[in-house]
This record gives structure tokens, sequence and C-alpha cells, in this order.
């Protein structure tokens, strides 16, 4: 079984520019989430969708983050205008469903540095 | 908002000796999931706990959820070098749609 696909694995910008993530998750799962992770912290949940369907994004900083997932698949995050302190690691994850609280399926992650 | 609470966040110990860990969460749980994540890697699922007073065991690894739902803990016997990584415990709240809320986890590493 395929696991999930992100890319880039890793980006580096200059504060101010912007900057796009995409991910694939297991064929099947209903559930994508995307995550920022800072150096030496647990992941924090950015956004959660079921289906093509926004779920939760209570922790999404909407003025400059963005996410969609349109055809209930495929992913992208987007950051615009990235500042420094978005450096991090965004990983997505994929689960079956959120009727139940499956276990979570993690991507490699995409190393951001914004100088 | 809801909080998990993993201290310490790192631990040195020998191979051979047992480790233990603790996660602590303001509000009671729904259930709870522990991943690792190797240096370098992604989180990887471990476990879920669900019942009050739950205890779970992958060969030397021991998980076990609070009888009040509001704590876990994990134990590793004899450590060994392929233990080392950073430990998550990630609680969900009833009715949180499967939204989990990761601690800070601990990094644990072995010495030979």
């Amino acid at each position: 079984e395929a696991g999930v696909a992100q890319s880039p694995r890793y980006k580096i910008i200059e504060k101010r520019q912007s900057v796009a993530f995409w991910c694939n998750p297991i064929s099947g799962h209903a559930t994508l989430y995307w995550y920022q992770q800072i150096l030496g912290q647990g992941p924090k949940l950015l956004i959660q969708f079921q289906n093509n369907g926004v779920v939760d994004d209570s922790q999404l900083p909407k003025d400059r983050f963005s996410a969609e997932r349109l055809k209930g698949v495929d992913s992208t995050l987007k950051i615009q205008p990235a500042k420094l302190e978005d450096s991090a690691v965004y990983l997505c994850a994929s689960s079956l469903d959120l009727v139940r609280n499956y276990e979570q399926y993690f991507g490699p992650g995409t190393r951001l540095t914004v100088t | 908002g809801q909080q998990v609470m993993q201290i310490p966040q790192y631990q040195h110990v020998q191979e051979g000796e047992d480790f233990t860990t603790y996660c602590n969460s303001s509000t009671t749980l729904s259930n709870i999931q522990w991943y690792k994540q190797r240096p370098g890697g992604h989180p990887v699922f471990l476990i879920q706990l669900v019942k009050s007073g739950e205890v779970k065991k992958q060969k030397r690894l021991t998980f076990q959820f609070g009888e009040a739902k509001k704590n876990s803990s994990l134990h590793i016997t004899a450590t060994q070098t392929t233990d080392v990584g950073t430990y998550f415990c990630a609680g969900e709240v009833a009715g949180a749609n499967s939204k989990l809320t990761f601690g800070k986890g601990i990094t644990l590493s072995v010495r030979p």
C-alpha cells in the first residue's frame, strides 16, 4: 500500500514570498490533515478535511494560509506572504474516516525555511 | 483550549534500562494515541487507547490509559538502541471529529 505522498520535500524562500505544498493521501482515505511541526514541538493541526469539506480550520492563520481539497483526494496548502516564524515542517496525514478515530498516516513532510 | 503535556522533553537511558514516560491532559479524553518519530522522520502510529484503565502491550512497550481518562503512560522494558526517537501522545476530546492535540513529545536517547 502506497503511503502519503508530499512534495516538495524541502523549500527555501524569502519572507513575503509565497509557497505551496502538495499532498496525496492514501487511496480511500476520506480524512486529510495538515499539521505544522516547529522544531522541538509536537505537530499542530492547521486544517482537517473530510472528503472535500473543511471540518476544522480553527488554528489556520487565515490571513496568510489557505488550503483546498477540491476533488476530495489531493490537497494543497499555500502560504502567502510567508513570515520568518513559518519556518517548520509541514506534515500531511490521512485516515480512513473521522466517524471513528482511526490512526493517522503521516507523509514525509515538507521542510520550509523562510529567510 | 485543550492541552496535552509531556514532561520532561528529553531523557537519556543506558541500553537495557527500563523507561517510563507520562502524558497528561487538561481535559477528559475520549481516546489517546501514541506516535513515534525517528530523527529526520515523520510520526508513525503506535497504539490507540479508548477505555478507562486500558492496558495494551506491544512486545517491550506497555501503554496504559488512566482511570479518569486524563493521563496515559508508556513503559519500555529493557531499552534498545532501536527505541531512539521522539514519542508523542495525542488526545482527542469527545465530539472533536477525530481532531488530535499532540503533546510536545519526549525524545529518548539510548547509550549502547
